[in-house]
């Protein structure tokens, strides 16, 4: 069954804390992607990866992290720098080759602040 | 920001109906695509259309492009209440690798 999982699906964080929300894709895809939705809004890009050991910054980076050290997996921490984190974040990946590929989403992780 | 505009934000219609949403965005393009987001969920690719087709077709949905006023529109035909969601254009700027830009989005409420 191939996908894209994220967890968890609600995530709090306290002031002060850095937290790591998971993405999995077992679809062999070489590039992955961050998003952050705020209620009613689209999607803007936090971080992505076009291959392994490598990712760049999107439009909204500050005060996010990530790594991507395997294929399958691509963790966002959103640390204390990050003033403003009550948002819902989405994974997604793509085949790749740097031409607007289709993107794949997984089902999201709510994050809330305490 | 590059990112596209789509309008109206909100649209309201009767089961059976057709849908049109548009989305307009800012410089030339490899492709442009839209999705679906039901409440609380992942989006979901419906349809994509390169910068060289002016028209395609998908089951109930059809989309057109119009590289000259740089905007593309989604027509659902017959629709069931089981499309409402949102629905998001995203464009792949030339130049921009795998990126894709999305636009603000349109809630389609469709009611029996």
């Amino acid at each position: 069954d191939g996908g894209i999982t994220q967890s968890p699906k609600y995530l709090f964080r306290k002031e002060g804390q850095n937290v790591t929300l998971s993405c999995e894709q077992n679809l062999n895809h070489d590039a992955m992607y961050w998003y952050r939705q705020d209620p009613g809004q689209g999607l803007r890009l936090i971080y992505y990866s076009q291959i392994v050991n490598d990712f760049q910054k999107g439009d909204i980076a500050e005060g996010y992290s990530v790594s991507r050290e395997k294929k399958e997996s691509f963790p966002l921490t959103v640390t204390s720098a990050q003033k403003n984190p009550t948002a819902f974040y989405l994974c997604a990946s793509s085949i790749g080759g740097g031409r607007g590929e289709t993107q794949y989403f997984g089902p999201g992780t709510r994050l809330l602040v305490l | 920001s590059q990112q596209g505009e789509e309008d109206p934000q909100a649209l309201s219609i009767q089961e059976g109906e057709n849908a049109t949403m548009n989305c307009s965005y800012k410089t030339s393009i490899n492709n442009l695509q839209w999705y679906r987001q039901n409440s609380g969920r992942g989006l979901v690719h419906l349809i994509l259309i390169r910068s060289n087709e002016r028209e395609k077709h998908s089951g109930r949905l059809r989309v057109t492009l119009d590289t000259s006023k740089k905007s593309s529109s989604l027509l659902i035909t017959a629709s069931r209440a089981a499309d409402t969601a949102s629905y998001f254009c995203a464009t792949s700027y030339t130049g921009t690798a795998s990126k894709l830009t999305f636009g603000t989005g349109t809630r389609l409420q469709v009611t029996l």
